[in-house]
């Protein structure tokens, strides 16, 4: 079945470190892909998407580009900043799987001072 | 943005008893919603979906008469779970699907922790 593997945590980096958190992903097609952000005591976001391949996802200085070639949609940032403390998601969504959304299991990041 | 708000947050109850965890939206209408289940460590598991006016699609595995699933209008989802036993301590999650155009999006509740003793 669909599936997706993420780098496990806690990664731990500081301020204005640059952020690269590594997705995987298992597909028998061609899936849309996402990745989510939760936040303290919050709901998961979403934080950006690409639809198909070669696309680049791109929100608050994240980014994200779809790779086919290596069934890869890694997270990266440039500088981090201590806000972006969070519990990041990858999430894969098939066409016509009624919006089902299947996810990695989660990678916690920490930015320190 | 769209709201989801999940009832409670926190919920502790002794085995056997049944528990009801509410998710609403706040600002939206929502024909269908999606309740989730999160074990430490592990990603966020598809339970069912829950369509407004009709009966829930549950997943492969997923105990329909343990997790009942009531979707009674546009801003308002229940699960509850039956006879809770301590292997149903769990991170339950819900979210609401919104039409953004061509796409479907969803907006997720902030999860219920529930623990069986």
């Amino acid at each position: 079945g669909d599936s997706v593997t993420q780098m496990e945590g806690p990664v731990t980096l500081s301020e204005e470190a640059f952020l690269t958190i590594n997705c995987t992903y298992t597909a028998t097609g061609y899936p849309s892909l996402f990745w989510y952000v939760q936040y303290p005591g919050e709901g998961l976001q979403l934080l950006l998407k690409a639809t198909k391949a070669d696309d680049k996802g791109s929100n608050k200085g994240f980014e994200a580009t779809y790779r086919k070639e290596t069934t890869s949609f890694h997270l990266e940032k440039g500088s981090v900043q201590v806000s972006d403390s969070a519990v990041y998601f990858c999430a894969l969504r098939m066409a016509g799987g009624g919006n089902k959304l299947t996810f990695g299991t989660g990678t916690q990041l920490k930015v320190e001072l | 943005g769209a709201v989801v708000s999940q009832h409670p947050s926190r919920v502790i109850c002794k085995s056997g008893t049944s528990v009801k965890i509410e998710c609403r939206s706040l600002d939206f209408q929502a024909t269908t919603m999606f309740w989730y289940r999160q074990f430490p460590k592990q990603s966020l598991m598809l339970m069912a979906t829950s369509n407004e006016g009709s009966k829930a699609t549950y997943e492969q595995g997923v105990e329909k008469d343990k997790f009942l699933i009531n979707h009674a209008s546009l801003t308002l989802s229940t699960l509850t779970v039956t006879s809770a036993h301590p292997e149903d301590s769990s991170f339950y999650i819900c979210s609401a699907r919104v039409r953004r155009g061509s796409y479907n999006e969803q907006f997720f509740g902030p999860g219920t922790r529930l623990t069986v003793l």
